[in-house]
């Protein structure tokens, strides 16, 4: 069965400080993975995705299929990067969505 | 702005009712979504159309329906609401599946007295 595993419900560090968020899947095929983001009082949006392999606001994640894993990284954790992240799998073009439980970050000053 | 957008933004309202939440979008994407996330923030698909059919029914109950009228809006409807329903209701869209990302409305926060 399709899963997406966030393990930490709330990470907090300080600001500065490294960040891994973490998402492991359990998919079958080939999967398309994504990082969404919801910042306080704004809509949920694409932060970024596997296959773009793009940095976006520092952020980087890097799709390993051996241990099925999405980790989302950041070197130096702002305080602007509190918000509720959610890590996402869909199959190879297919449009039913699995979402994690989601984590939220906390960087304090 | 283009974006989706979804109304009402807040609905109170009382056991047994029935209501509907509409969502429409000026991407020009061909595939609309509702989701329902939970207290927990726990965020699931219910429904998906591509280009007006329904392509995506998971287990919800049969009150509610989702309605297309054009590729641009997809409508939510909801009968004889229950207590359990409270949750916020979020619709998206996105130009095709796989690879390509979601926009995401606002949400709906239903309350259910």
């Amino acid at each position: 069965a399709q899963r997406v595993t966030q393990p930490e419900k709330l990470l907090s560090v300080f600001k500065g400080a490294p960040v891994e968020l973490k998402c492991n899947y359990s998919y079958s095929g080939s999967p398309e993975l994504f990082w969404y983001v919801q910042y306080s009082r704004q809509r949920l949006q694409l932060l970024l995705r596997h296959i773009s392999r793009e940095s976006i606001k520092g952020f980087t994640a890097d799709l390993n299929k051996g241990e099925t894993s999405f980790h989302l990284k950041k070197p130096f954790a702002q305080e602007e990067d509190s918000a509720m992240y959610y890590c996402a799998l869909r199959n190879t073009g297919g449009f039913k969505t699995i979402f994690g439980a989601g984590t939220r970050l906390f960087v304090k000053a | 702005d283009t974006a989706v957008s979804q109304t009402p933004k807040y609905l109170v309202t009382q056991m047994g009712n029935d209501k509907s939440i509409k969502c429409e979008q000026n991407l020009g994407h061909d595939t609309m979504y509702w989701y329902k996330q939970d207290s927990k923030k726990f965020l699931k698909i219910m429904f998906s159309y591509n280009n007006k059919e329904l392509i995506i029914n998971e287990t919800v109950p049969n009150r509610f329906s989702p309605k297309s009228p054009d590729k641009a809006h997809l409508n939510l409807h909801i009968n004889s609401l229950e207590l359990g329903d409270s949750a916020v209701y979020f619709c998206a869209s996105s130009q095709g599946g796989g690879a390509q990302p979601q926009h995401f409305g606002d949400g709906t926060r239903l309350s259910i007295l």
